[in-house]
């Protein structure tokens, strides 16, 4: 059974500093990494996917990607008031958007102004 | 682009009554689709892939006959929850693979299913 895990929070931040959100995932075979953000009754919006080790930025936001311990994490910088929503972790086996993801529960995370 | 669009997005039925749910790629062709399911406070589910011209493959634990899945054409595919009951209630969302050389998937708006 594949499964995503992630603190449920809420993970409440100071605007302007960085937040950092979490995830693991228990099949070793996952392939495909993705941070999506759900504001309260909308679907997930992409943020970033990555599939490589290491780090990849994009904007005020980086994700970082851990094969060997198995870990996925997502840096907020300069954190806003609009950036308050759930963040959900997701998962796949293949390379892409091939196969249907597997998500973790989400962090909801607090902007404070 | 990439617009992923799902009619409707709201429905409010009586127990017993069959919802179909429409779910269209707007601007891409998509011969992919998935179905997902979110239950408040819980994480989206995938229930089912979706492929153009063939039969959909469903979860384990999600029974085909109750929640039928056509995938007719390249930017359509339909959800029609039979006999619906109320723990049928949820959150339902589609998303679409990206067309190729984009690697993540578009979803759509969701439709939210309240069964009375």
């Amino acid at each position: 059974q594949k499964e995503v895990e992630q603190n449920s929070g809420p993970l409440s931040v100071p605007e302007g500093a960085i937040a950092s959100l979490n995830c693991t995932y228990s099949d070793r075979g996952s392939q495909s990494f993705f941070w999506y953000r759900q504001y309260s009754g909308k679907s997930p919006e992409l943020i970033m996917f990555i599939y490589s080790n290491g780090d990849k930025e994009d904007g005020r936001f980086t994700a970082q990607l851990n094969k060997a311990s198995q870990y996925v994490s997502l840096l907020i910088r300069d954190s806003q008031p609009s950036d308050s929503a759930t963040y959900l972790c997701a998962v796949s086996y293949s390379g892409g958007g091939a196969d249907g993801l597997t998500f973790g529960k989400g962090t909801h995370l607090i902007i404070q102004p | 682009g990439a617009v992923v669009s799902q009619h409707p997005s709201w429905v409010i039925c009586k127990s017993g009554t069959s919802v179909k749910i429409e779910c269209r790629s707007l601007d891409f062709q998509a011969t992919t689709m998935f179905w997902y399911r979110q239950f408040p406070k819980q994480s989206l589910m995938l229930m089912a892939t979706s492929n153009e011209g063939s039969k959909a493959t469903y979860e384990q634990g999600v029974e085909k006959d109750k929640f039928l899945i056509n995938h007719a054409s390249l930017t359509l595919s339909t959800l029609t929850v039979t006999s619906a009951h109320p723990e049928d209630s949820s959150f339902y969302i589609c998303s679409a693979r990206a067309p190729s050389g984009r690697e993540t998937q578009y979803f759509g708006p969701g439709t939210r299913l309240l069964v009375l």
